[in-house]
């Protein structure tokens, strides 16, 4: 089992809709938690992080965090067509030093 | 203020040549990654270096080999191509704290004919 999972999708909504992605992880002393955004041929750039349970709001993404039920998501409210991209999941895992996995990502298009 | 530099940007290969990819960062961070893509596959860990003069293998690092020169510098070599490593490769780095991001370089588009 891979230790970090995502729907590879692809998702699509409409624009102006919530985009849900979301993301589970296996039992690790997993630390903290990031959402990354890809664009086609470019690098991953981080739009969240989150490192307690709860909600956490930025604009108008909000992470969410459960770690009794190890479940990360990541909610994109008023979906526009430039937040197509593929969203990756990473956790950062505690193995004496810190590493971060990725999920596969899941691919997103907001239709215009 | 360059943050992570990758060499080549693109690179072709014939199977059995070798070749050694390239990083350094300019944020004096402790820990740095080597990552390949695949499609549909997401970013798969390579090796990964906590501080200067250790390495690590993670989850896919068979076929290659790495060497954390310095601080700065973090070098991932194929000794023996397959076209099974036809790959996007990302070198990345973070201060190694709980909290802190990725950074990534620019990426490296390798194909091994």
């Amino acid at each position: 089992q891979k230790e970090v999972e995502q729907n590879s999708g692809p998702l699509s909504v409409p624009e102006g809709a919530i985009a849900s992605l979301n993301c589970t992880y296996s039992d690790r002393v997993s630390q903290s938690f990031f959402w990354y955004r890809q664009y086609s041929g470019k690098s991953p750039e981080l739009i969240m992080s989150i490192y307690s349970n709860g909600d956490k709001e930025d604009g108008r993404f909000t992470a969410q965090l459960n770690k009794a039920s190890q479940y990360v998501s990541l909610l994109i409210r008023d979906s526009q067509p430039s937040d197509s991209a593929t969203y990756l999941c990473a956790v950062k895992v505690d193995t004496g030093g810190f590493k971060t996995i990725f999920g596969a990502g899941t691919r997103l298009f907001v239709k215009a | 203020n360059a943050g992570v530099t990758q060499t080549p940007k693109f690179q072709v290969l014939k199977t059995g040549q070798s070749m050694t990819l390239q990083c350094a960062q300019d944020m004096n961070h402790n820990s740095m990654y080597w990552y390949r893509q695949d499609p549909g596959m997401g970013l798969r860990l390579i090796y990964y270096s906590a501080s200067e003069g250790t390495t690590d293998k993670g989850e896919v690092p068979n076929g290659y080999n790495v060497s954390r020169l310095n601080k700065r510098e973090f070098s991932l070599r194929l000794e023996s191509a397959a076209p099974s490593q036809t790959s996007v490769y990302f070198c990345a780095s973070e201060q190694g704290s709980t909290n802190e991001k990725l950074f990534f370089g620019s990426g490296t588009q390798l194909s091994v004919l």
